[in-house]
């Protein structure tokens, strides 16, 4: 099975911050890959999905980018509602994998 | 409204069986691969198991092969994950998840844009 490694387990950051979130497949998995935020107690969310398109309703300032082995989850300024967790998920060989979840927490 | 709903989870004995359902209203069922995606207690994702539209088609993480079976329901609008040997790694909340398939460059990706609230399955030993 595909290993996804994203990094880093947790970080913290303030209101307004650009944050940047890795994820790093053990093998070539062209852009297919999707990124899901989940808060405390609730469903994931689907936020990009085939590495770099944005989910409709999802707001501007998540971004993704990558191919191959690394890709990058963005958010330009950190809002309140933001804080949460996220995780990578590859689509290209079964079975799927996760990442193991990045924790976004208030600094 | 679109949305999925899990029904079946609940305290069972190490080595027993449980089934799974998921109710699907507002949209139209059949155009859908479907998954179940769980959660452990405080841990992350794990992708559990999919199936195609036509049911066709079906895959699964290799700790529940020759274990669970995903089937559906299209004239139902429903989902099922039967769960067979249950241990002490399967306790976990399970979501019924929509995947809407989009495509690009005549590849087709996954895309969970759906969720359901989750059912908690807990196996206890």
């Amino acid at each position: 099975a595909i290993q996804m490694t994203q990094s880093p387990p947790s970080l913290s950051a303030s209101v307004g911050d650009r944050v940047t979130i890795t994820c790093r497949a053990s093998e070539d998995i062209r852009n297919e890959l999707s990124w899901y935020q989940q808060k405390r107690g609730k469903a994931p969310k689907l936020l990009i999905y085939a590495a770099s398109s944005l989910q409709s309703g999802v707001p501007a300032r998540f971004s993704g980018s990558g191919s191959g082995t690394e890709f990058t989850l963005t958010i330009s300024s950190l809002q309140p509602e933001d804080f949460a967790t996220y995780y990578c998920l590859q689509d290209s060989n079964y079975p799927r994998t996760f990442g193991q979840g990045t924790k976004v927490e208030i600094k | 409204e679109e949305q999925v709903v899990e029904s079946g989870g609940g305290l069972v004995q190490f080595g027993g069986s449980l089934r799974l359902s998921c109710a699907a209203s507002g949209f139209t069922f059949g155009n859908y691969w479907m998954a179940w995606v769980r959660q452990a207690p405080g841990k992350g994702l794990e992708w559990v198991a999919n199936i195609r539209r036509d049911g066709s088609a079906i895959h699964y993480v290799d700790s529940v092969k020759d274990r669970f079976s995903i089937s559906r329901d299209n004239a139902k609008n429903s989902l099922y994950l039967q769960m067979h040997s249950l241990r002490d790694e399967d306790t976990a909340v399970y979501y019924c998840v929509r995947d809407v398939s989009p495509s690009s460059g005549g590849r087709y990706y996954d895309a969970f844009d759906l969720w359901g609230q989750g059912t908690m399955v807990t196996v206890s030993s």
